[in-house]
């Protein structure tokens, strides 16, 4: 089974925090991707790695950054939390020729206070 | 540009009953279309997938979704609702870049009552 994790299922932070959230694949998927889920607005792309060291900007990239130094291991980082990025965050990845067919970690659901 | 709807954001049936979740979608290619479940506090599974290959799609738990390109649906339906479907459910679709980029509909969450 592929298996997506994530460092944290629950993370309560201070606005103005530096904020790390990390994802390891076991499945030596080339593609990873960060979400944002919200009630009512489904998953938001953030940022999404084709390699290692490639990252590309998703649809709402502001007030984020990631890091990809392993192709197993992609990381979302906040270099400035604030209120309005409390939300659940879902790490994903694929594999290029099904890229499509993105596999889940469990979230992990941030509170900035 | 590809974009998803989901046109009912709540669905309550009683178990036993049929289930229908509908999401219309729009794509400048052909596009791949999924459905996928998220339970409380779980992560999201993959129920089925279309690839323009049989336009009904068998997925897991007795699931199934039908491609209707005149229409640009890609319904969700189950016979007999069980307890257990109780979720939120996201139509997805996919098309027209290398990456497999994902567009989200708003999801619909089920309830299913005894």
């Amino acid at each position: 089974d592929v298996k997506v994790t994530q460092s944290s299922r629950y993370l309560v932070k201070r606005t103005g925090e530096k904020v790390f959230l990390e994802c390891v694949q076991d499945m030596d998927h080339e593609n990873m991707f960060w979400y944002r889920q919200d009630p009512g607005l489904g998953l938001r792309l953030i940022y999404f790695s084709y390699d290692v060291k490639m990252k590309e900007k998703g649809d709402i990239p502001e007030g984020y950054s990631v890091s990809r130094e392993k192709k197993e291991r992609f990381s979302l980082i906040l270099e400035s939390a604030s209120t309005n990025q409390t939300s659940m965050y879902l790490c994903a990845s694929s594999h290029t020729f099904r890229a499509d067919t993105q596999y889940f970690g469990p979230g992990t659901r941030l509170t900035v206070l | 540009a590809q974009s998803v709807t989901q046109l009912d954001s709540h669905v309550s049936v009683s178990e036993g009953t049929p289930v229908l979740l509908r999401c219309n979608y729009s794509s400048s290619y052909s596009p791949s279309l999924f459905w996928y479940v998220q339970h409380p506090n779980k992560g999201l599974q993959l129920l089925l997938k279309y690839t323009s290959a049989a336009t009904l799609v068998k997925g897991i738990n007795g699931f199934e979704a039908e491609f209707k390109k005149s229409e640009t649906s890609f319904h969700l339906t189950k016979p007999s609702a069980h307890m257990s479907d109780a979720a939120e459910y996201f139509c997805v679709v996919s098309g027209g870049t290398s990456y497999g980029k994902l567009t989200f509909g708003q999801g619909t969450i089920l309830t299913v009552h005894p």
